[in-house]
């Protein structure tokens, strides 16, 4: 258990929906990541948050966006879904805000996204 | 871009034997970390190296980081069906204000017993 909880595990929904998944990072770490990881792909850097602001943007489309709140859970949204957004999308969690070099990031299990 | 490719794609062993997966880049990297992903989990850290010709040896498991810190490999002796899984390395720089990490597509590797 790596102390980074993401709901729901599972989501399937239709083409030109939204979704949220939300994260809760482990206790005590300010930096929220989330990734996407398709088989194609492999796992993609989308964006970070260090202690509530933005600090990194990898590639992430203009329809998704994500927040870190005050109690530094952090909520990603996925709109205007098309069939290529399944994927399984992991948040994982540190402490630092990514400045050092050997930093760790302890992932969730992962939302598993189906789009039909 | 930095882009990291990791081979073989795929490998299954018998229990027992040898094995090494590679990490390769035309980039230098400040670190190189290594993960293993089981199904239904998230990755999970075995190692980071941040010195060129580094090398960690983790019980079985040895990793080592080039010499000009773009590449690395990962050795497993004598494999056990719970050495089962993703293997995914991730090169570590610094960018945007940030220090990012970027993913290869990872080794999967099946140990039959």
């Amino acid at each position: 258990d790596s102390g980074v909880t993401q709901t729901p595990k599972h989501l399937i929904t239709a083409t030109g929906q939204r979704v949220t998944l939300r994260c809760s990072p482990r206790s005590g770490d300010l930096s929220v990541y989330w990734y996407q990881q398709s088989l194609d792909q492999g796992l993609q850097f989308l964006i970070q948050y260090y202690n509530g602001e933005e600090r990194a943007k990898g590639n992430i489309l203009e329809r998704f966006s994500a927040q870190q709140f005050p109690d530094l859970h952090s909520e990603l949204n996925l709109s205007s879904l098309e069939l290529g957004d399944s994927a399984l999308y992991f948040c994982a969690s540190s402490l630092s805000t990514g400045g050092e070099r050997t930093g760790e990031l302890f992932f969730g299990e992962g939302s598993r996204l189906t789009v039909l | 871009t930095q882009l990291l490719e990791q081979s073989p794609q795929f490998l299954s062993i018998q229990e027992g034997e040898n094995l090494t997966v590679y990490c390769n880049s035309s980039s230098v990297f400040s670190s190189l970390q290594w993960y293993r992903q089981e199904p239904g989990e998230g990755p999970v850290l075995l190692v980071t190296v941040v010195t060129g010709g580094e090398v960690k040896k983790l019980k079985r498991l040895t990793f080592q980081f080039g010499d000009a810190r773009k590449d690395s490999s990962l050795h497993i002796t004598a494999a056990q069906p719970g050495d089962t899984g993703l293997y995914l390395c991730a090169g570590g720089f610094s960018g945007a204000g940030s220090y990012q990490l970027t993913f290869g597509k990872g080794t999967k590797l099946s140990v039959i017993p």
